[in-house]
């Protein structure tokens, strides 16, 4: 069984200091996992993507993830935020052997304060 | 640039209403999918097709049915609109193979609202 936990539903900043998007995970196999950002009135679009080779995963716009398998925790970071990142984050884990059963975060909010 | 459209960004529909939202993409995937998202309650996978006339259900298909006619295209279906589907219904699709090395894809979302 899978499940993905984002450990804030909201999460605040200022302008130019550090984004931690903190998200666990649990499979009882190889997981994929992903980070896609959702903005006012848009659809997801896909910041990231773990897939079992490297481990620190950088993706658009600056932002990256680092998946530990000890803490099974796949965590989204950003030095230095920026206005335009204010959107909600999902972090989403799906099965790497292949099937449909895709988990959803309940989503972290993020607050970018001037 | 690779794209999922949605053909409505806004809808209002009346109650008892046979409403169509349609999912267009054009990146040749095999695997298609609708959900709503609603707050507090994340997305909800309402149904999925891995391929032209086939679909299965997804965690609440009560109440809705969908068509794949042509690869490229995914229509849900609201049989007899009423007020609790009100929602912002997002569709994407996905490419064939190892789940791990695709992403879905998305369109841009239509909030339907049911009066």
């Amino acid at each position: 069984a899978q499940s993905v936990t984002q450990l804030d539903s909201h999460v605040s900043v200022s302008e130019g200091t550090p984004v931690l998007l903190r998200c666990n995970y649990s499979s009882s196999y190889s997981p994929s996992l992903f980070w896609y950002v959702q903005h006012p009135n848009k659809g997801l679009q896909l910041l990231l993507k773990y897939t079992s080779a490297a481990t620190l995963v950088k993706g658009i716009n600056g932002f990256e993830a680092e998946f530990k398998k000890s803490e099974t925790s796949f965590h989204l970071t950003k030095p230095s935020a920026h206005m335009s990142d204010a959107a909600e984050y999902f972090c989403v884990v799906s099965p790497n052997t292949g099937g449909f059963k895709t988990i959803f975060g309940a989503g972290t909010r993020l607050f970018v304060k001037a | 640039d690779v794209k999922v459209t949605q053909s409505s960004r806004y809808l209002v529909k009346r109650t008892g209403e046979k409403v169509f939202l349609e999912c267009v993409q054009d990146m040749d995937h095999e695997n298609m999918f609708w959900y709503r998202q609603d707050p507090g309650l994340g997305l909800r996978l309402i149904y999925f097709s891995y391929d032209v006339k086939m679909k299965e259900k997804g965690d609440i298909p009560e109440g809705y049915s969908v068509s794949r006619e042509k690869k490229e295209r995914f229509s849900l279906i609201l049989e007899s609109a009423s007020t609790n589907q009100t929602s912002m219904y997002l569709c994407a699709s996905r490419g064939q193979g190892m789940v791990g090395n695709y992403g879905y894809t998305f369109g841009s979302g239509t909030r339907l609202t049911v009066v």
